[in-house]
């Protein structure tokens, strides 16, 4: 079975412009995640879907991120427009299920960007 | 929000050698998970831990999980390079079934 898919696994692009990071997750996960990981921070939870629909968004930084589940296949994380503190590994993860005591996290390769 | 801390931060050591990694935290774990991450890859997932004084072995990998269910450690025997990576714990932040928190991690070298 194929893993958690994302693209692309590195970005580089000047300040201003905008960059959309892309993740297929495991068929038949019904949750899925965007972190944002860092030296300074650590690994960072931005947002949390669960059957497509958006629960918690509140780690997301600032209205010039935003995020979109239009179908159980595809997430895209965009940042419009882009600075260089937001650079970043990124990492999309998703999930078999919600209401379990605890739950299992299956995680992409990540997405490295720079941001100049 | 839960913290997690991890301890040592670094560690470097030579194969075959012995090693323990820490994960704290001033609240009560609902459960914990441990993670291995390698170079340029995502956090793999390697145990989860959900009762006080758990031990779960994994080949060279001992797990254990504090009675009072506020700390957890990672031991590994005899390491070997395949070893080396950044080594995090996780756990359900504030009663959230689907939250994780994570620590910073500890980062392992092993030296052939």
């Amino acid at each position: 079975d194929a893993g958690v898919i994302q693209s692309p696994r590195h970005e580089v692009t000047e300040m201003g412009q905008e960059v959309t990071l892309r993740c297929k997750p495991i068929s038949g996960h019904n949750s899925l995640f965007w972190y944002r990981q860092t030296m300074m921070r650590g690994l960072e939870l931005l947002i949390y879907f669960n059957n497509n629909v958006p629960i918690d968004d509140s780690g997301m930084p600032e209205d010039r991120f935003s995020a979109k589940m239009p179908n159980a296949s595809f997430s895209t994380l965009k940042i419009q427009p882009s600075e260089p503190r937001d650079s970043a590994v990124y990492f999309c993860a998703s999930s078999p299920r919600q209401g379990a005591f605890y739950n299992e996290q299956f995680f992409g390769p990540g997405t490295r960007l720079t941001v100049l | 929000t839960q913290l997690l801390e991890q301890s040592p931060q670094f560690l470097s050591i030579q194969e075959g050698e012995n090693l323990t990694v820490y994960c704290n935290s001033s609240s009560v774990f609902s459960s914990l998970q441990w993670y291995r991450q390698e170079p340029g890859e995502g956090p793999v997932l390697l145990v989860t831990v959900v009762t006080g004084g758990e031990v779960k072995k994994l080949k060279r990998l001992t797990f254990q999980f504090g009675d009072a269910r506020k700390d957890s450690s990672l031991h590994i025997t005899a390491a070997q390079p395949g070893d080396t990576g950044l080594y995090l714990c996780a756990s359900n932040s504030g009663g959230s079934n689907y939250k994780l928190t994570f620590g910073k991690g500890t980062l392992l070298t092993v030296n052939p």
